[in-house]
């Protein structure tokens, strides 16, 4: 059984400019969360979709923001980046039920220059 | 809202030698409390999970969990480590109520010496 997949692994952007990072769940899979991870602030929520619908919102600016498919498949979406915003961004995908395990991917690691 | 203390930021530790990482939370509605763990370049991977039932939970490669819901912690421990439990640690809290979304700890480093 494929696990989560995201691309691309490694990113660089300029600031100012926008970048969609891609997440696969593993099949079966309805929920798909993302989290930013940083040396500062740590790992943080910033949204989960579950059948293409934003289930949860964390504290983060309308420059981010995602989308669910109809296959599960998610893609977020930086706008405007900013150096603050160099991280890993990891996908997590879950099955429907309450506390049910989050497979994670091996992330994307994102650099603004 | 709820929110995840890890108490040590780093935790050194000679091969075979115990250890046990500290986790506090704090919410105001039930919570499901879980431990990651993360290796260099790595997502993380699910070590355990406590939903309900039992308060001492076993998981994967040796580590276990207890949670106290009066000091509401839930401490991970293993009687025996190895090198490869060199890692970052990251405890974890959901709301029953609240879909999959995961408030994390800040992590502890598990730094394992022969």
């Amino acid at each position: 059984k494929a696990g989560v997949t995201q691309t691309p692994r490694y990113l660089i952007k300029t600031r100012g400019q926008q970048v969609t990072l891609s997440c696969s769940p593993i099949s079966g899979h309805r929920s798909v969360s993302w989290y930013q991870q940083t040396p500062g602030q740590g790992l943080q929520f910033l949204f989960e979709y579950f059948s293409e619908t934003q289930r949860n919102k964390g504290n983060f600016p309308g420059r981010f923001s995602g989308r669910q498919f109809s296959n599960s498949r998610s893609e977020m979406n930086v706008s405007t980046l900013e150096l603050g915003d160099s991280a890993l961004y990891l996908c997590a995908s879950s099955m429907t039920g309450r506390g049910a395990e989050a497979f994670f991917g091996q992330g994307t690691r994102l650099t603004v220059v | 809202a709820q929110s995840v203390t890890q108490l040590d930021s780093q935790v050194p530790v000679f091969e075979e030698a115990p250890v046990e990482l500290r986790c506090n939370y704090s919410s105001s509605v039930s919570v499901y409390l879980f431990w990651y763990v993360q290796y260099p370049n790595q997502g993380l991977q699910l070590l355990l999970k406590y939903l309900s039932g039992s308060t001492l939970v076993k998981g994967i490669n040796g580590f276990e969990a207890e949670f106290n819901k009066s000091q509401t912690s839930f401490h991970l421990r293993k009687p025996s480590v190895h090198i490869s439990d060199t890692a970052e640690y990251f405890c974890a809290v959901s709301e029953r109520n609240a879909g999959n979304m995961l408030t994390f700890g800040g992590g502890t480093r598990l730094m394992v010496k022969p």
